[in-house]
This record gives structure tokens, C-alpha cells and sequence, in this order.
């Protein structure tokens, strides 16, 4: 079963730019979560979609990011304009509506300069 | 609010046993879930309580006290890979959607 899958894996750009990153959740997971992980901390929710549904996105930064979630399938989260203190793993994740685990993505490591 | 405490860091000898605790204060749980983390990588799933007591799964363990909200991780046989970040996430249910709240994690580092 493939897992899920993100892109960049690495991206470095300059304060005030875009980035945006993109998620491919596992065949047939309705929930999709974007994580962000600053270093030495725990992944903290940005927003949780259910199916092509928002269902929390009570800890994102919604004056500079976005997410989206077409279809119900692929997502995309992104960050405009970025600031330093968004240098962070950018982790997506994905569930069965009714399973029992969150299946985690590689992650995209930011660095803000 | 949702609040999760774990240690920082532990330290423990190869071959030997250790035990990392998580207490949490949360509204609307709905399960207590252990992920391993190795640096410069995704959390992977390890273990998962829902009602009170132990789950064992080969070398590793975990136990849950709903009325405690307390929950510790055991790993035995303790190996040099077993060196990484354990983080407790708390499911919760408050409005019929899962939602995930994670701890800061455990740093652990197995000796030789």
C-alpha cells in the first residue's frame, strides 16, 4: 500500500515569498491533516480536512496560510508571504474516517532566510 | 484547554527497560496514541489505547488510566535503534470528527 506522499521534500526561500506545498493522502482516506513540526517541539495541528471539508482550522495562521483540499483527494497547503518563524517540517497526514491511526507523510523541511 | 506533558529527554542502556510517561488534560478523548519518531523523519505509528490497561506488542508496551489521564510507554530489549523522538497524541472526539493533539515528545537515546 503506498503511503502518503509530499512535496518538496526541502524548500529554502527568502522572507516575504510563496511556497506552497502539496500532500497525496492514502487511497481512500477521507480525513487529511496538515501538521506543522518546529524543531524540538511536537507536530501541532494547522488544519483538518474531511473529505474536500474543513472540519478545524482553528490554529492556522489564515492571514498568510491557506490549504485547500479539491476532489477530496490531493492538498495543498501554502504560506504567502512567509516570515522566519515559519522555518518548520510541514508534516500531512491521513485517516480511515473510523480507523484507528494517523498515517504520516515524510514531510516538507521549510527554511525561512 | 488540551494540554499533553511528557519528559524532554531520557537516557537508558542498550538491553535495558524504560518507561516514558505521558499525562494529559483534554475534553472529549477518544483514545491515546504513541508514535515514534527517528530525526529527520515521520512519526510512526507504535501503539494505541482506547479503554484502561496494558497492550503489549512485541517489545513494546503501552498502559492507559482514563481516570488518571496518564499513560506510559515501556520499551524493553532496549536497542541502539530504538534512539529517537516518542510522542503521546491524544484523539479527540468533541464534535464527532477525530482530531489529534500531540505532546512535545520524548527525546530518548540508548547507550551502548
Amino acid at each position: 500500500e503506498a503511503g502518503v506522499a509530499q512535496s518538496p521534500r526541502y524548500k529554502i526561500i527568502e522572507k516575504r515569498q510563496s511556497v506552497a506545498f502539496w500532500c497525496n493522502p492514502i487511497s481512500g482516506h477521507a480525513t487529511l491533516y496538515w501538521y506543522q513540526q518546529i524543531l524540538g517541539q511536537g507536530p501541532k495541528l494547522l488544519i483538518q480536512f474531511q473529505n474536500n471539508g474543513v472540519v478545524d482550522d482553528s490554529q492556522l495562521p489564515k492571514d498568510r496560510f491557506s490549504a485547500e483540499r479539491l476532489k477530496g483527494v490531493d492538498s495543498t497547503l501554502k504560506i504567502q508571504p512567509a516570515k522566519l518563524e515559519d522555518s518548520a517540517v510541514y508534516l500531512c497526514a491521513s485517516s480511515l474516517a473510523w480507523n484507528t491511526e494517523a498515517f504520516f507523510g515524510q514531510g516538507t523541511r521549510l527554511t525561512v532566510v | 484547554g488540551q494540554n499533553i506533558d511528557q519528559p524532554t529527554e531520557m537516557t537508558a542502556t542498550e538491553g535495558a527497560i524504560v518507561q516514558i510517561n505521558c499525562t494529559y488534560q483534554t475534553s472529549g478523548f477518544n483514545g491515546l496514541f504513541w508514535y515514534q519518531q527517528h530525526a529527520g523523519e515521520a512519526p510512526t505509528f507504535l501503539s494505541y489505547n482506547v479503554l484502561d490497561g496494558l497492550e503489549e506488542k512485541g517489545r513494546f508496551s503501552s498502559f492507559l488510566s482514563r481516570s488518571k489521564g496518564y499513560s506510559y510507554l515501556l520499551l524493553k530489549e532496549l536497542q541502539m535503534k530504538d534512539s529517537a523522538s516518542y510522542l503521546c497524541a491524544v484523539r479527540l472526539d468533541p464534535s464527532g470528527t477525530y482530531k489529534y493533539i500531540f505532546g512535545t515528545g520524548t527525546r530518548l537515546k540508548v547507550l551502548a
